[in-house]
């Protein structure tokens, strides 16, 4: 079955830019589009990034998305960083008819 | 405006049939889209359910598969969750959500898309 790996947790100071890896099992990642959700404490998760690098209108170009085949990964960088994109941070694809959730980051900005 | 509301027991009994309702306001389900269930154990990530397409085709996680049915009731246009023999490791949040710019692979497999439009979540707690 094909899985998709995230670091547990990264931090970071405000300001900075951050990159939040996602890693697939088998197979090549690029087969299939990667979304990145962000979820706060309490909240429904949200899209900031569909199709591997595009963002919904609305979500500030601070993040971004990118697929590397050669590592068989998909990541997701956050510039500027704000005490506000503290959160949890999902990666997600697809396998056959089924839809592939990686584990989550925590992201302390700090 | 297009909104989604999980509605549906807080509180099941072992070995019973989990039902949920996700009521769609703003947008007919029965001409466009994915509609599809979610859901988060406590302090876990988020795990797939399923999906109806709009026609009634369903689409369900291997692992749930056979305690799960899906859907559609455009009478109300509202869709629906029933997940039977639940047990502790059934509780959790559950989410409706809407997918978006899906498609269908070279082999026919539903691929692409991404999750839209997320109900508030209603949790659903397994306990006798």
């Amino acid at each position: 079955n094909f899985m998709l790996t995230q670091p547990h947790s990264v931090s970071e100071s405000p300001g900075k830019t951050v990159t939040i890896s996602c890693t697939g099992s088998s197979g090549s990642i690029a087969s299939n589009f990667v979304q990145w959700y962000l979820q706060r404490p309490g909240s429904a998760p949200t899209t900031i990034i569909y199709h591997d690098d595009q963002r919904p209108s609305g979500v500030p170009d601070r993040f971004s998305g990118s697929v590397d085949r050669s590592s068989n990964s998909a990541s997701l960088t956050i510039s500027g960083l704000k005490t506000e994109d503290e959160a949890d941070y999902y990666c997600q694809s697809y396998d056959s008819n089924n839809v592939i959730f990686g584990g989550g980051t925590k992201l302390t900005v700090l | 405006q297009v909104h989604l509301q999980e509605s549906g027991p807080g509180l099941v009994k072992p070995l019973e049939t989990l039902s949920l309702t996700c009521g769609v306001s703003g947008f007919s389900i029965s001409t466009g889209y994915c509609w599809d269930w979610v859901r988060q154990s406590p302090g876990k990530g988020l795990e797939w359910i399923g999906s109806i397409h709009y026609s009634g085709t369903t689409y369900a996680n291997p692992s749930l598969k056979s305690r799960l049915t899906i859907s559609l009731d455009t009478s109300r246009n509202q869709f629906s969750l029933k997940l039977s023999s639940v047990m502790a490791a059934d509780t959790a949040m559950y989410y409706c959500a809407r997918r978006t710019n899906f498609y269908y692979d070279s082999s026919s497999y539903l691929t692409g898309g991404y999750f839209d439009l997320w109900g508030r979540g209603t949790l659903v707690t397994v306990s006798s």
